[in-house]
């Protein structure tokens, strides 16, 4: 699976977006990018995932560059509870065995008053 | 359905001590996944179970490691003759075995061995 790289923190203020970048300059054409967040003593949620088209849930949003060599997850409007670890992650689809997610050290984001 | 489960939530253990951990997937999951993560770092993948077979085992997955699902719903890892370097958060996740869909983490059980 293709590495990805993130800024180590970023801060936010709260009801303002939350822009958080990550490259993935080596990703392939079946890798998929994925995101999850971790809050303090939690295990990672997952958040979004996209192929080529941006993506929207309820969460977040998800934008891919049309070379797909970096995305961005976009929180419209952040809280206090966004504050948490962002892993962006690229993952080959439906490999079998090879399924497993492999974590960088992700992006804290800081969300203050 | 409330998730996956993970028992203990805290184990503190004498270092030679034997611990297991115990993780209950979402029912209908056939693939579980644990992983260790420790202080500052992001979570390592240690192995994979489809139904009840173990597909994939991570090189950090030494021989005093060893995982088990014996009917293809909850899963045991044990840790025999711990060490400190073993104190970390070890993560359960599960999740359908076709599709693009997110894996489900659980809060995980933080093992610390004095």
């Amino acid at each position: 699976d293709a590495k990805t790289t993130q800024p180590t923190s970023m801060d936010c203020a709260e009801g303002r977006a939350a822009n958080l970048p990550c490259n993935h300059s080596t990703i392939s054409g079946n890798e998929y990018v994925y995101w999850y967040r971790q809050i303090h003593s939690q295990g990672p949620q997952y958040i979004i995932h996209g192929l080529k088209n941006n993506e929207t849930n309820e969460m977040a949003s998800l934008i891919i560059t049309e070379d797909r060599k970096s995305s961005t997850l976009i929180l419209p409007h952040a809280t206090l509870r966004d504050t948490a670890v962002y892993y962006c992650i690229v993952r080959v689809a439906n490999t079998g065995t090879a399924s497993k997610l492999t974590f960088g050290t992700g992006t804290r984001l800081q969300v203050t008053l | 359905d409330t998730g996956v489960s993970q028992n203990p939530r805290h184990k503190i253990t004498k270092r030679g001590q034997n611990v297991t951990f115990r993780c209950d997937p979402i029912s209908e999951h056939n693939r579980l996944y644990w992983y260790r993560q420790t202080l500052g770092q992001g979570p390592e993948f240690l192995t994979y179970f489809q139904n009840e077979a173990q597909l994939e085992k991570s090189r950090l997955l030494s021989d005093r490691f060893s995982a088990e699902r014996p009917k293809g719903s909850f899963s045991t890892l044990e840790i025999q003759r711990t060490e400190q370097g073993d104190s970390a958060m070890y993560l359960c996740a599960s999740r359908h075995g076709t599709g693009n869909y997110g894996y489900t983490f659980g809060s995980g059980t933080r093992l610390t061995v004095v």
